[in-house]
């Protein structure tokens, strides 16, 4: 039990698909992020959401839609992707505000691979 | 803006050895935080150490511990008797204040000979 649960590990889709990934959060963590991580690139955020609210979007194709019912729960929603959004997505979450902000815990991600 | 660089894109050390890894940042804010996060081949991002800007001693954990020399901008990673599984991806992150989100560089493989 990692904390934070990424689902599917690995996806392949075609460019005309629809697809999306989830990830949920065990920690009670009020903030939840996106990153994508490419071959020998650092890691890019892509959205950040605290209390619920998007306080990030790191100017990120409309291909990719975030979705964050609850604190506890991320989607990301994808269609029509291109072959170079081929990558590992990797979803995170912690505490923010107060006197201490926890350092951010990882799932596993999804292995994504578009056709 | 803020960056982050891993010189060394792979490393190797002897099981039992000791390794150092290098990052240095670049930023004009005097309040921030470090990390180092380890990625073994199960993918997931497992925080390693961090450290407080405000703080001269550098962290330690375990066999984990920190070089971090704020005038230099360089914050390395010492890891002490090496083990097999060590063996992982390790990326240097920083964080400005409470409120940033993180900067990672690109990352350094490190390689653990039985």
């Amino acid at each position: 039990e990692t904390g934070v649960t990424q689902t599917p590990r690995h996806l392949v889709m075609g460019m005309t698909n629809k697809k999306s990934l989830k990830c949920e959060q065990h920690l009670g963590h009020n903030a939840m992020y996106w990153y994508k991580q490419s071959a020998k690139k650092p890691l890019e955020l892509m959205f950040v959401y605290n209390f619920k609210e998007q306080t990030e979007n790191n100017s990120v194709p409309s291909r990719f839609s975030p979705e964050c019912p609850n604190s506890s729960h991320l989607f990301l929603h994808l269609h029509t992707l291109q072959p170079e959004d081929s990558a590992l997505y990797l979803c995170a979450s912690s505490q923010e505000g107060g006197l201490y902000n926890s350092p951010l815990h990882f799932g596993n991600g999804t292995r994504l691979t578009v056709t | 803006a803020q960056t982050v660089t891993q010189s060394q894109p792979e490393m190797s050390v002897q099981e039992a050895e000791t390794v150092t890894l290098s990052c240095t940042y670049d930023t004009s804010e005097s309040d921030y935080y470090l990390f180092w996060y380890k990625q073994p081949p199960s993918r997931q991002m497992i925080l390693v150490i961090r450290q407080e800007a405000y703080k001269q001693q550098n962290a330690t954990e375990n066999r984990f511990s920190v070089n971090f020399q704020k005038a230099a901008k360089s914050f390395s990673l010492k890891i002490s008797d090496s083990q097999l599984g060590d063996a992982a991806m390790y990326f240097c992150a920083y964080r400005e204040g409470s409120q940033g989100n993180l900067i990672f560089g690109k990352g350094t493989k490190l390689s653990v000979k039985p």
